[in-house]
């Protein structure tokens, strides 16, 4: 049984480039989370996505990043033209159900480690 | 809104010492509590979770929690360190945002250093 899958595990861009992560969750999980993690700040939720729709883009910056979580295929994180100050962990977790959110866990995948030249 | 946060970003202990990482919540409604750890270099792996019921609950590894709502405190205990126990430790809440836009947020972590 497959968890979370990010890919890729690390990724090298120089600035002005634009960064694509991607985030297959769990076989069944139709929700997925974007975190953000940054030396000593601990993970900063981004965006949390149904499948084909936007709940909460609260934590996305207001340019350069979007997300879309399409009816086929992963979750992506899409960062366009990336300044060093993106250079960060970028996690993926999703969930079965909001049920399962409410009084359980969000299962992890393993990271997507950007640097920004 | 919820909030956690922990004191501490840096704990070092001995081999077989007590391990106690704190956590303090924020919330207007009763919390849901988590406690993950991570690895280097990886994701984060659920230890244990508060969300009814008994207050003391028993995670993996060894560690337990206790919830404490006088005190607004969820701390992390594990009563013997063991070498493989070094990692970073996230204290995270449950937020509520209306409608089904729930998520976790989380402290900004403590790093355990585990010393022979």
């Amino acid at each position: 049984n497959a968890g979370v899958m990010q890919n890729p595990r690390h990724l090298v861009r120089r600035r002005g480039q634009e960064a694509r992560l991607r985030c297959s969750p769990m076989k069944g999980h139709s929700h997925v989370y974007w975190y953000r993690q940054l030396p000593e700040e601990g993970l900063k939720f981004m965006v949390y996505l149904q499948k084909e729709n936007i709940i909460d883009e609260s934590g996305m910056p207001k340019e350069r990043f979007s997300a879309e979580f399409p009816k086929e295929g992963p979750s992506i994180l899409r960062i366009q033209q990336v300044v060093r100050g993106d250079s960060a962990a970028y996690f993926c977790a999703s969930s079965p159900e909001v049920h399962s959110l409410n009084t359980g866990e969000l299962f992890f995948g393993e990271g997507s480690r950007l640097t920004v030249l | 809104a919820q909030s956690v946060t922990q004191l501490g970003s840096h704990v070092s202990v001995s081999e077989g010492a007590l391990v106690l990482l704190r956590c303090n919540y924020s919330s207007s409604v009763p919390p849901y509590l988590f406690w993950y750890v991570q690895y280097p270099n990886q994701g984060l792996q659920l230890l244990l979770k508060y969300t009814t019921g008994a207050t003391l609950v028993k995670g993996i590894n060894g560690f337990e929690a206790e919830f404490k709502k006088s005190e607004t405190s969820f701390h992390l205990t594990k009563p013997s360190a063991h070498m493989s126990d070094a990692a970073e430790y996230f204290c995270a809440v449950i937020s509520y945002s209306g409608g089904s836009n729930y998520k976790l947020t989380f402290g900004k972590g403590t790093l355990l250093t585990v010393n022979p």
